[in-house]
């Protein structure tokens, strides 16, 4: 059983573009959720989402961020007209009902 | 303020040295989670802890939840390198009865061997 599975694992990005990035659960979980780390603030909750719905949104920015987890196919998180504070390590973690298991992060740089 | 209180922020050990790190709460917490995190790498999951009074061991790594469920720690045995590295809690503060919510994390404890 692999585990959480996420792409790209480094993403450069200049200011104004867009950033999509992927996430696989682990076979069997139906449930995922996204973090955001950066270096000062820690690891901070963004979203939780199940097959085609989102449960949970209270820990994502108002505007250019947006999340989907789609009945077939990895759950992305999109993030457009990225700009340098966007910058970040972003994980994906999925679980079966209560622990959760990350992937290995996708590292943002927006120049 | 920070809901999740994790200390000390960092620790120098010596090889071979028992140590301990505490997550801290003011809140009733519905999950407490431990993991691990290489600088720059994915989390490791150690251990989940959802009873009061609960405890679990895996190799020489002991957590613990009170019987509050507001404090948590972290014990490790005759340290060793491979143990260095990034000690995160994370807790679930919302009952909803559904499957873990979003976890809130501490800052995390860096964790440094000494041979």
């Amino acid at each position: 059983n692999a585990g959480v599975m996420q792409n790209p694992r480094h993403l450069v990005r200049r200011r104004g573009q867009e950033a999509r990035l992927r996430c696989s659960p682990m076979k069997g979980h139906s449930h995922v959720y996204w973090y955001r780390q950066l270096p000062e603030e820690g690891l901070k909750f963004m979203v939780y989402l199940q097959k085609e719905n989102i449960i949970d949104e209270s820990g994502m920015p108002k505007e250019r961020f947006s999340a989907e987890f789609p009945k077939e196919g990895p759950s992305i998180l999109r993030i457009q007209q990225v700009v340098r504070g966007d910058s970040a390590a972003y994980f994906c973690a999925s679980s079966p009902m209560d622990e959760q298991f990350f992937g290995p992060g996708t590292r943002l740089t927006v120049l | 303020s920070q809901e999740l209180e994790q200390s000390p922020q960092s620790l120098i050990v010596q090889e071979g040295k028992n140590l301990t790190i505490n997550c801290t709460s003011s809140k009733t917490l519905y999950g407490l989670y431990w993991y691990k995190q290489k600088y720059g790498e994915g989390l490791i999951f150690l251990m989940m802890l959802q009873k009061g009074g609960e405890e679990k061991s895996h190799e020489k790594i002991t957590a613990k939840l009170d019987e509050k469920k507001q404090q948590s720690s972290l014990h490790i045995t005759a340290s060793q390198p491979s143990h260095a590295g990034i000690y995160l809690c994370g807790a679930d503060m919302m009952y909803s009865g559904g499957g873990a919510d979003g976890l809130t994390f501490g800052k995390g404890t860096h964790l440094i061997i000494q041979p």
